[in-house]
C-alpha cells in the first residue's frame, strides 16, 4: 500500500524565516499526494495538492511544494512564516482502489518571534 | 454556507457508556470518513462510507460502529469495547469519484472518558 513518512516530529522557526517541510513517499508510479494543515484543536485543511504536470504546486497562504520523483519527496516550502502559520502539518497519499487517504504522522511547527 | 459540522466539540463520558459523535454535512459528497487522532500518531481511518446504506471497516474499527441511513449523516458510536476511547475524533466528506478529490473535514470532536 502507498504511505509517506514525514521524518521530522517537530521544527522551530524564527516569523520571516524560510520553510521546508519534509514528506517522502512510497509508491512505484507517479502518486497524488496532498498537504494538510490543522490548527490546534482544529479540523484539517487543505493546502494543496499534486496530480500530475508542473512539478511545483502552489497552493493557499503562501505554500508551495515540489514533487520529486528521483528523491520520491513531495516536501512543502514556504519563504517568509508568519505567526500564524504555527500549526501541524500532514502529508497524505491516497490508496488506489478504495479511494482512502493515508496520513504522515504529522510535524507540529512552532513560530519564535 | 456550505461544510461539515460535528458536535459536540467536547465531550464527556463515564466508562462503560455507549457515545454517539454527530457528523453532517451540507457538500452534497458521497463519501464520508471517521477518523481517530492521538499526539504523535497522526490520523488513523475508523470507518469510512462511499454510498448511503453501506460502509466498511478503517484500520482500527473494533470498538466503534456506525451507519449512513441518510447522504448527509454519518454518526459513529463509540462502544464500551473500545478499550482507549479518550481521542480527538474528526469526520471528513469527499465528493466525486476517483483519488484526485480531496477530503473535506469538520471541527472535530473531543472525547473523554473516565
Amino acid at each position: 500500500a502507498q504511505s509517506v513518512t514525514q521524518p521530522d516530529i517537530h521544527i522551530t522557526v524564527s516569523e520571516g524565516a524560510s520553510l521546508e517541510l519534509r514528506c517522502n513517499y512510497s509508491y512505484g508510479a507517479t502518486p497524488y499526494l496532498f498537504w494538510y494543515v490543522q490548527s490546534p484543536g482544529q479540523g484539517l485543511q487543505l493546502l494543496l495538492k499534486y496530480f500530475s504536470g508542473d512539478t511545483l504546486v502552489q497552493g493557499i497562504k503562501g505554500f508551495e511544494a515540489e514533487f520529486k520523483r528521483s528523491q520520491s519527496s513531495f516536501n512543502l516550502r514556504k519563504p517568509s512564516v508568519h505567526w500564524s502559520d504555527a500549526a501541524e502539518y500532514f502529508c497524505a497519499v491516497p490508496n488506489f482502489g478504495n479511494e482512502k487517504l493515508t496520513f504522515g504522522t504529522g510535524t507540529r511547527l512552532t513560530i519564535i518571534p | 454556507d456550505g461544510g461539515i459540522t460535528q458536535s459536540p466539540k467536547y465531550l464527556f463520558r463515564k466508562e462503560g457508556q455507549n457515545v454517539t459523535l454527530s457528523c453532517e454535512q451540507n457538500l452534497n459528497h458521497d463519501a464520508m470518513y471517521w477518523y481517530r487522532q492521538d499526539p504523535g500518531q497522526g490520523l488513523r481511518l475508523i470507518y469510512y462510507s462511499q454510498i448511503v446504506n453501506d460502509f466498511q471497516k478503517g484500520d482500527i474499527a473494533e470498538g466503534y460502529s456506525v451507519s449512513r441511513e441518510k447522504k448527509e449523516s454519518f454518526p459513529l458510536t463509540v462502544t464500551s469495547a473500545q478499550k482507549n476511547p479518550t481521542a480527538f475524533y474528526l469526520c471528513a466528506s469527499r465528493g466525486g469519484t476517483g483519488v484526485s478529490y480531496e477530503q473535506y473535514f469538520g471541527p472535530g470532536t473531543r472525547l473523554t472518558v473516565t
